[in-house]
């Protein structure tokens, strides 16, 4: 299968600073990813869909000023979360729609990035 | 917001027992997915069953759906300790179609 990578797996960072997140598909070009977040024993949350070229979509109640989101390649979707505050600790996650000609798009998900904000 | 509803919350098993979680939804779909968890990590797509189909099997795995009654159900058969993690059931995800997951279902499988 189609190999997504987040990176870092694991951030920990002071209150105030900004953390930028990388989801890259290795294996395939994603004109569209999504970045979800999930708070410990929750489900996964939708924050907004970021489309290469142009800007992210985001969900109701989800900041776009909190939650930088750039695509700035067909491979590569950054999310950076400004001023972070505690509150921001969470498990970030990415995943990248291969969209294949006649064939149905499938998502792949990365691993997921664990931020923790003192 | 959640489109679907799973339950039960957390569901502890003995190894070799099976496994039963359902999943509720909301709108009309096209499509319904299961994903896996391991704690901790990404996600892991297990299977998908379309609008049309009412069962589906792979491996130890068995997914049905009732659109009558917006409800879906993934069995695993003949648990082991490796199943333990966290299962969602999720709703769209082709084209531009947002997926959306569901509360989830902690599996613990008991060695």
């Amino acid at each position: 299968g189609a190999v997504v990578s987040q990176h870092p797996s694991w951030v920990i960072c002071k209150s105030g600073t900004s953390v930028k997140i990388e989801c890259r598909s290795l294996d395939f070009q994603a004109t569209t990813m999504f970045w979800y977040r999930q708070f410990p024993k929750q489900s996964l949350m939708l924050m907004a869909t970021s489309n290469e070229g142009s800007k992210a979509t985001y969900e109701q109640g989800v900041e776009k000023d909190k939650f930088l989101i750039n695509h700035a390649s067909l491979t590569l979707s950054t999310l950076t979360v400004t001023s972070a505050h505690p509150e921001d600790s969470s498990f970030y996650i990415c995943s990248a729609l291969w969209a294949r000609r006649g064939r149905t798009g499938e998502l792949f998900f990365g691993e997921g990035s664990r931020l923790t904000v003192l | 917001s959640q489109q679907g509803e799973e339950d039960p919350q957390a569901l502890s098993i003995q190894e070799g027992e099976n496994a039963t979680m359902n999943c509720s939804y909301k709108t009309s779909i096209n499509n319904l997915q299961w994903y896996r968890q391991n704690s901790g990590r990404g996600l892991v797509h297990l299977i998908l069953i379309r609008s049309n189909e009412r069962e589906k099997h792979s491996g130890r795995l068995r997914v049905t759906l009732d659109t009558s009654k917006k409800s879906s159900s993934l069995l695993i058969t003949a648990s082991r300790a490796a199943d333990t993690a966290s299962y969602f059931c999720a709703t769209g995800g082709f084209g531009n179609e947002k997926l959306t997951f569901g509360t989830g279902t902690r599996l613990t499988i008991i060695p």
